[in-house]
C-alpha cells in the first residue's frame, strides 16, 4: 500500500515531442504529489506538485494529470527540449514529512 | 533558497573502514533524511529525523547509523563499510508536516565507492 509505481523506466522523445511519465498509487491516504527533476551529479529538486482536489496542475511546460478515482498521476513534459533530459521521479505524502518515491524515468530528449 | 550541503562529492573507502557523512542544512528545517540511490531503484530511505536527536529507521537501515545533535547538521554512519554499500547517498531536509512542507530539498550528493 505504501508503493509508487512510475513507468516508464527510460523515454526517448524528439525534440518538440511531448514527454508522458506515469505513476500509480495505492494509499488513499496520500494528499501531497510532487514530481521531482535530477540532472546528472546533482540531487534532485522539485518541479512541480498536485493536491489531489485538483485535476490538473499547469507550469510553463510541465503539467501534472491527477486521476483521483483511478488512482493515478501522470506528468507531460510539452514541447520537450534537449535540456529536458533528466532522470524524474514522482512521490507521494500523506500529511507528513515522508515521501514515498517513485523508482525514476530516465528522460533522452533527442534533438 | 534553501541550501543543503554535503561534505564530500566523492569518497573512496576500504571495507571495514568507518565512514562518516556529513549533512548541513541552512534553513531551520525540522526533518532531515538519509536516501540512497542506485540505478533502477529509486531513492531509498535509510533514515530521517524529525527533530534533534530523534531518529527514525528508514526501509534499509542495516549497516548505518546517524547522529543529529544540532538541527542543522545529520549525520550519516557506515559502522563498518562493505563493497555492497558503494552507492550515492542524497542527503535532504524538509520544513515539517503536510502538503508543501513535505517538500524535500536536496544535496549534491555524495558518490561513495568501497574497495
Amino acid at each position: 500500500q505504501q508503493q509508487v509505481k512510475q513507468s516508464p523506466q527510460s523515454l526517448i522523445v524528439q525534440k518538440g515531442g511531448i514527454s508522458i511519465i506515469n505513476c500509480a498509487y495505492e494509499n488513499t491516504a496520500f494528499d501531497y504529489f510532487p514530481w521531482y527533476q535530477q540532472f546528472p551529479g546533482k540531487g534532485p529538486a522539485l518541479l512541480i506538485a498536485i493536491r489531489p482536489d485538483v485535476s490538473e496542475k499547469k507550469e510553463g511546460r510541465f503539467t501534472i494529470s491527477f486521476n483521483k478515482s483511478a488512482k493515478q498521476f501522470s506528468l507531460h513534459i510539452m514541447d520537450s527540449q534537449p535540456g529536458d533530459s533528466a532522470t524524474y521521479f514522482c512521490a507521494a505524502s500523506y500529511s507528513n514529512y515522508q515521501l514515498i518515491w517513485g523508482a525514476g524515468t530516465k528522460l533522452i530528449i533527442k534533438p | 533558497d534553501v541550501k543543503v550541503t554535503q561534505s564530500s562529492r566523492y569518497l573512496v573507502k576500504r571495507t571495514g573502514e568507518k565512514v562518516f557523512l556529513e549533512c548541513v542544512q541552512d534553513m531551520d528545517h525540522e526533518n532531515m533524511f538519509w536516501y540512497r540511490q542506485d540505478p533502477g531503484l529509486g531513492l531509498r530511505l535509510i533514515y530521517f529525523s524529525y527533530d534533534v536527536k530523534m531518529k527514525e529507521k528508514g526501509d534499509i537501515p542495516e549497516g548505518y547509523s546517524v547522529s543529529r545533535e544540532k538541527k542543522e547538521r545529520f549525520s550519516l554512519i557506515l559502522e563498518s563499510a562493505s563493497t555492497n554499500q558503494t552507492s550515492m547517498y542524497l542527503c535532504a531536509s524538509s520544513l515539517g508536516p503536510g502538503g508543501q512542507g513535505a517538500r524535500a530539498f536536496f544535496g549534491q550528493g555524495t558518490r561513495l565507492t568501497v574497495v
